[in-house]
């Protein structure tokens, strides 16, 4: 089954520097990779997602980049903020009936003041 | 706008107890997930749904059961409730898009087992 490592656990980053989170995934059939953001007490919710048919993409402040030939993926977050701190989760899955999503271990970010 | 709903927040069981995690959706998606969170472990999959009737077994399926009797409900239950399954527990649903949809998170229930 599909194995998914995300680095680093933790983070801390100033006010207004850039963010960096990476995933690696095993099986290479997956093809639809997005990214969670959990706040503290609250539930996961979709920040961005990339399609194993493009390379890159960007929402504003946050960016994605795939590289499907290595198996990874990566999170961008540039000019963060306080309310960026939470923690983020990778995850992959092929999609299609009975797809399943298969989470990373997360990453505490914390953007300090 | 709430639309993956858990029937508990907290909830308190002692050990040998028979617990049911319960979960409904408004949105008619067809698969439905059930993951446990713990630090340092993240989102580990214990079952999912892809159909009424229908279940797979995740990553950690031992010690656990599901139902899935209507579209919009799946439960989760605890045969006999043990310590090290202490945890919060998620449930999500997606569509079934044809490259990949979002999936929608219930609020959580935090099991504590004595």
């Amino acid at each position: 089954g599909e194995n998914v490592e995300q680095h680093p656990s933790t983070l801390s980053v100033q006010e207004g520097d850039s963010a960096v989170i990476k995933c690696t995934y095993s099986d290479s059939a997956s093809n639809y990779f997005p990214w969670y953001k959990q706040e503290l007490g609250k539930r996961p919710q979709l920040i961005i997602d990339i399609r194993s048919n493009v390379g890159e993409k960007k929402d504003q402040r946050i960016a994605v980049t795939l590289n499907k030939t290595a198996k990874h993926f990566s999170l961008h977050i540039t000019e963060t903020q306080p309310e960026d701190s939470a923690v983020y989760f990778c995850a992959a899955s092929l999609t299609g009936t009975a797809s399943k999503l298969t989470f990373g271990t997360g990453t505490r970010l914390q953007v300090t003041l | 706008d709430v639309k993956v709903t858990q029937s508990s927040r907290y909830l308190v069981k002692r050990t040998g107890e028979k617990v049911f995690l319960e979960c409904v959706q408004d949105m008619d998606h067809e698969n439905m997930f059930w993951y446990r969170q713990d630090p340092g472990l993240g989102l580990r999959l214990i079952y999912f749904s892809y159909d009424v009737k229908m279940k797979e077994k995740g990553d950690i399926p031992e010690g656990y059961s599901v139902s899935r009797e209507k579209k919009e409900r799946f439960s989760l239950i605890l045969e006999s409730a043990s310590t090290n399954q202490t945890s919060m527990y998620l449930c999500a649903s997606t569509g079934t898009g044809g490259m990949g949809t979002e999936a929608f998170f219930g609020q959580g229930t935090r099991l504590t087992v004595v």
